[in-house]
């Protein structure tokens, strides 16, 4: 069975930094690229960043481009998000997905809590 | 980057009607990359459609998509109890990858 578990999430400062932590398991963690998704509060959804398989590859949107980074561990079968210079516009639950096929996502996590409040 | 935009907002309606789902796109998007999604409160999202209109695994099939190019619509045949909930359109053929805002499909 396909397992994503996010980890990481928290309350922050502005101006401050988390690490997001995604923790994969139930299929080969090595021959997929991931992504990153994150839904404010009663909104909608909104696609972050994304990583291919062997994490040579990155993509951003232009709200977190030089902000945060997304990584991976293959050994660990872990995904990552670093996120720095949090801002409250960034308050968000965050969900890692896998990348089925395309840039198509089939499986999600259930998402960890990011607030940023002082 | 591609807009896309669903209507209508919410949608109120009884087990047993029909609902249809609308999402428009600022620009085409191939047939080959759009996705719908179904969301229930505290749940991640669960993928319903891709391809523009092939159901994912064990998606039942009063589930189907209609449409190409810039204007999509869902339906949903007969509405059970299990499938009032958000359902968003995706597509994933260019970056950024982007979402609708959502359909809110509630119980009247």
């Amino acid at each position: 069975e396909v397992q994503l578990v996010e980890s990481g999430g928290g309350l922050v400062q502005p101006g401050g930094s988390l690490r997001l932590s995604c923790a994969a398991s139930g299929f080969t963690f090595t021959n997929y690229w991931m992504h990153w998704v994150r839904q404010s509060p009663g909104k909608g959804l909104v696609w972050v960043s994304r990583i291919n398989s062997d994490g040579s590859g990155t993509t951003y949107a232009d709200s977190v481009k030089g902000r945060f980074t997304i990584s991976r561990d293959n050994a660990k079968n872990t995904l990552y998000l670093q996120m720095n210079s949090l801002r409250a516009e960034d308050t968000a639950v965050y969900y890692c997905a896998r990348v089925w096929f395309g840039e198509l996502v089939d499986y999600w996590g259930q998402g960890t809590l990011v607030t940023v409040s002082s | 980057e591609v807009v896309l935009t669903q209507s209508p907002g919410t949608l109120s309606l009884s087990p047993g009607e029909r609902a249809t789902l609308s999402c428009r796109a600022s620009q085409s998007v191939g047939s080959s990359y759009l996705a719908w999604y179904q969301q229930k409160p505290g749940q991640a999202p669960r993928l319903l459609i891709y391809g523009a209109s092939t159901r994912a695994t064990g998606i039942p099939d009063r589930f189907s998509v209609s449409g190409s190019g810039t204007d999509f619509t869902l339906t949903i045949s007969r509405l059970e109890p299990e499938d009032f909930a958000v359902y968003y359109c995706h597509q994933y053929g260019s970056s950024p990858f982007t979402f609708g805002p959502g359909t809110k499909v509630d119980i009247k």
